[in-house]
């Protein structure tokens, strides 16, 4: 069974910084891209940040682009997201989700249950 | 636009057929993948590629795509399908969602 386990959210003032990271099991996880998506309270889905098998390649979005990296260590199973310089508009739940990319297009098949990060002074 | 457009709020009667839209320019290169979320829970993924179903999502649930345009079809809505419901594409940047449609069910 897959599963993906957040980790590492809580309350952090402005200009403060955050290590989430995500436990995966149930599958070969150095196999696939991971993400991060997030999701603020009472809006939607937003995507944050994808990286390769290899960690080779890294993609985000650019409200987050020189702030926020995205790593993940295969040996440990494990992705990660430093967010650095965070602001109140970064608050939200922070879900892991491992992604398929292909010529065709890309879909989130499983996610985590999520780990909010609250900005606030 | 590389923005992903979706009509906010949709309501359907029980049994009946409902479709859900969703517009960008990058759909008219790549399927759109389709969430299902839940009040406090993750979303889920309900279908994928041109249309395909992850196991265990009912077959009530279809997708389809013409030009910039996909469309999530529930035919035959349930009660349980009430929900608020994602598009997502790939981009030449990543990935973006939809803003999101909230489906009532009558």
């Amino acid at each position: 069974e897959v599963q993906l386990v957040e980790s590492g959210g809580g309350l952090v003032q402005p200009g403060g910084s955050l290590r989430l990271s995500c436990a995966a099991s149930g599958f070969t996880f150095s196999s696939y891209w991971m993400s991060w998506v997030r999701q603020a309270p009472g809006k939607g889905l937003e995507w944050v940040a994808n990286i390769k098998q290899d960690g080779s390649e890294k993609y985000y979005v650019d409200s987050v682009k020189g702030r926020f990296t995205i790593s993940r260590d295969n040996a440990k199973n494990s992705l990660y997201l430093q967010m650095n310089s965070l602001r109140a508009e970064d608050t939200a739940v922070y879900y892991c989700a491992r992604v398929v990319i292909n010529v065709w297009g890309s879909y989130f098949d499983y996610w985590g249950q999520g780990t909010l990060v609250t900005v606030s002074s | 636009s590389s923005e992903l457009t979706q009509d906010p709020a949709v309501s359907v009667a029980l049994g009946q057929t409902v479709r859900i839209t969703c517009q960008g320019d990058s759909l008219r290169s790549y399927y759109a993948s389709w969430y299902q979320q839940k009040p406090g829970q993750a979303p889920v993924l309900v279908i994928y590629g041109k249309n395909n179903r992850p196991s265990g999502i009912p077959d009530r649930f279809s997708g389809s795509s013409s030009g910039n345009t996909a469309s999530l079809t529930i035919t035959g809505a349930q009660a349980e399908d009430e929900a608020d419901y994602y598009c997502n594409s790939r981009d030449s940047s990543g990935s973006r969602f939809g803003g999101g449609t909230k489906l009532t069910v009558l």
